[in-house]
């Protein structure tokens, strides 16, 4: 069954670095877009960043455009969101997630979740 | 960017009550909506797509209808598990946004 398992969140300074990691399973990774979608404390889904299948094209919401890359390794089935210059409103719960085969704007598969805060 | 409007953001309902949430495009999204249900602690779970079409697993009390802006969705008989928080998402065009959600409460 298709499995995300998001790591790499913790603490970190305003104006810091962070690098998200999503190990994916039980489906061919290389095949599908990803995403990844936020979730501030208390408030609703954001959607952050994606990724076409082979890397071809990457899209960013405007409040990370600039700051946060979205990569992929295929080989390790590993899905990244490198996260520089963070603010506090870039505190939230990062999740992955896994385009719907050719709809690449529906999320059909999300992981658990890591906790990124931002506070000195 | 395409706004996504919920209603009500939060409704309250007893098991075995039909409850409609509504949500509202800023601008024509033709059926490219999207549902998604979500308990607290948990990820985001995808319920419908294409406007009315159910992810397979979703059990059939839940149905969706709408196109262009304006889209419905339904449950015929709630259960204990539907109470949670649900969200629609227009998948048109980036960036892909959501309505604020709408909290189903337990009357």
């Amino acid at each position: 069954q298709v499995q995300l398992v998001e790591s790499g969140g913790g603490v970190v300074q305003p104006g810091g670095s962070l690098r998200l990691s999503c190990a994916a399973s039980g489906f061919t990774f290389s095949s599908y877009g990803m995403h990844w979608v936020r979730q501030a404390p208390g408030k609703g889904l954001e959607w952050v960043t994606f990724i076409r299948y082979d890397g071809s094209n990457k899209y960013y919401a405007d409040s990370v455009k600039g700051r946060f890359t979205i990569s992929r390794d295929n080989s390790k089935n590993t899905l990244y969101l490198q996260m520089n210059s963070l603010r506090a409103d870039d505190t939230a719960v990062y999740y992955c997630a896994k385009a719907s085969g050719p709809h690449e704007g529906r999320f059909d598969y999300w992981g658990q979740g890591t906790l990124v805060t931002v506070s000195s | 960017d395409i706004q996504m409007t919920q209603s009500p953001s939060s409704l309250s309902a007893s098991v075995g009550d039909r409850v409609t949430i509504t949500c509202r495009a800023s601008q024509s999204i033709s059926s490219y909506l999207n549902w998604y249900q979500q308990t607290p602690g948990k990820a985001p779970k995808f319920l419908i797509y294409a406007a009315s079409s159910l992810q397979s697993g979703v059990p059939s009390r839940f149905s969706g209808s709408g196109s262009g802006t304006d889209f419905t969705l339904t449950i015929s008989s709630l259960q204990p598990e539907d109470f949670a928080t649900y969200y629609c998402q227009q998948s048109y065009s980036t960036p892909y946004t959501f309505g604020q959600g709408t909290r189903l409460e337990i009357k």
